[in-house]
């Protein structure tokens, strides 16, 4: 994989729904990856980082795992509220002279229906 | 007191033109970039700063010439601006080049007639 791919590129659930993203990301001279929360005329809010192989990250309903030796990552949203809806970003970034470059996903355009 | 904030919020000009950007962040952080919203929806990293010095410096036309005066601030010049500029720029900052997490200012729409 040399880009950044992001699955489903849009989602509807009804509120209550859990649901969750895939990232795939390249795997070789990985150094971070990063999930964002895009709300429309807002600034991309950083949800997640996480750097190593089993990383788990949670916060509040939104939890994050990563996978370096395949190269994906999952985002689960358990029980989606309709302020849950956005855009979710997930972005890789590889080492060395690479170490603040970006490669970002498509998004998954996540909309949650009352 | 916005983290990262980008003047002006909407650009509307004519092919041909130069126009600046300007990006500000009050994090105290050393490190800054420009991203370019692509047609396709993408962010993709055009120019990073750290301390004032040039850091990544994407293939991109040398009609955009970024501009750091000081580690606070990233501005965005664009010369001779053409139809195909027109998109989302957003400015972002980090506390340093290895640092994991940036933060995005909420971005600038030029859009080229």
């Amino acid at each position: 994989i040399l880009n950044v791919e992001q699955s489903p590129q849009s989602l509807h659930v009804q509120e209550g729904d859990s649901t969750n993203f895939t990232c795939s990301f390249p795997s070789s001279n990985f150094y971070a990856l990063h999930w964002y929360r895009w709300e429309t005329a807002k600034s991309p809010e950083a949800l997640f980082v996480m750097t190593l192989n089993g990383d788990e990250k949670k916060k509040g309903r939104i939890s994050a795992t990563l996978n370096t030796k395949e190269g994906y990552s999952y985002l689960y949203i358990k029980g989606s509220q309709p302020e849950d809806s956005a855009t979710y970003l997930c972005a890789s970034n590889a080492g060395g002279t690479s170490y603040g470059k970006l490669t970002f996903g498509q998004g998954t355009i996540l909309t949650v229906h009352p | 007191d916005t983290a990262v904030s980008q003047t002006p919020k909407y650009l509307v000009t004519q092919m041909g033109n130069d126009k600046s950007i300007k990006c500000e962040q009050n994090l105290g952080h050393d490190t800054m970039y420009w991203y370019k919203q692509d047609s396709k929806k993408f962010l993709k990293i055009m120019f990073s700063y750290n301390n004032k010095e040039l850091i990544i410096n994407e293939t991109v036309p040398n009609r955009f010439s970024p501009k750091s005066p000081d580690k606070a601030h990233l501005n965005l010049h664009i010369n001779s601006l053409e139809l195909g500029d027109s998109a989302v720029y957003f400015c972002a900052s980090s506390l340093g080049p290895r640092s994991y997490e940036q933060y995005f200012g909420p971005g600038t729409r030029l859009t080229v007639t």
